[in-house]
């Protein structure tokens, strides 16, 4: 089956300051790779997602790059605010038994320093 | 849009009663609806996927008879723990797909059910 991995699993920077975290996937049929931002206590919110046949996708702060060849792909936060820190986790999703089955990485624990 | 809701949010039962948690597409229709859970400082794992007017497919190592999945219309699937014990405390976490506005691969999360079993 699909595994995902997900670095780091805790990252603090200071507000202003770019972060980055970083995931790899091992099943090249995957084709579709959302980020889920998660505040303590509630659910998983969708903040971007990327398709296999695209390398890159902004959204204001936010951006996504993937390389299908090296399965790997990163999330992208420039001007970090406080607002910013939650738990972040990457996935990767495919078709399998007519559904698109997502895995989840292990999730990256951002703090941004005021 | 896509929201999902749950309900209850939070829930503590003594052990080896049953327990029911709701998932609901507030603002579209769902014919599949998952189901994750999520242990403290863990991530997400799929318990099974809800289909509406057919059985569940529950993933390798999830009892089936312990976790009844019942999903009557297209807004709404039921979860019940029967006969809960405290290792079953866990956050219960539902998402839905939107077909009509979105791809579907997009999944769109609920808050989240807090079980905590004494």
């Amino acid at each position: 089956g699909e595994n995902v991995e997900q670095h780091p699993s805790t990252l603090s920077v200071q507000e202003g300051d770019s972060a980055v975290i970083k995931c790899t996937y091992s099943d090249s049929a995957s084709n579709y790779f959302p980020w889920y931002k998660q505040e303590l206590g509630k659910g998983p919110q969708l903040i971007i997602d990327i398709r296999s046949n695209v390398g890159e996708k902004k959204d204001q702060r936010i951006a996504v790059t993937l390389n299908k060849t090296a399965k790997h792909f990163s999330l992208h936060i420039t001007e970090t605010q406080p607002e910013d820190s939650a738990v972040y986790f990457c996935a990767a999703s495919k078709r399998s038994g007519g559904y698109q089955k997502v895995t989840f990485g292990t999730g990256t624990k951002l703090q941004v320093i005021p | 849009g896509a929201v999902v809701s749950q309900h209850p949010s939070w829930v503590i039962c003594k052990s080896g009663t049953s327990v029911k948690i709701e998932c609901r597409s507030l603002d579209f229709q769902a014919t599949t609806m998952f189901w994750y859970r999520q242990f403290p400082k863990q991530s997400l794992m799929l318990m099974a996927t809800s289909n509406e007017g057919s059985k569940a497919t529950y993933e390798q190592g999830v009892e089936k008879d312990k976790f009844l999945i019942n999903h009557a219309s297209l807004t709404l699937s039921t979860l019940t723990v029967t006969s809960a014990h405290p290792e079953d405390s866990s956050f219960y976490i539902c998402s839905a797909r939107n077909l009509i506005t979105h791809m579907e691969e997009t999944q769109y999360f609920g808050p989240g059910t807090r079980l905590l079993v004494l």
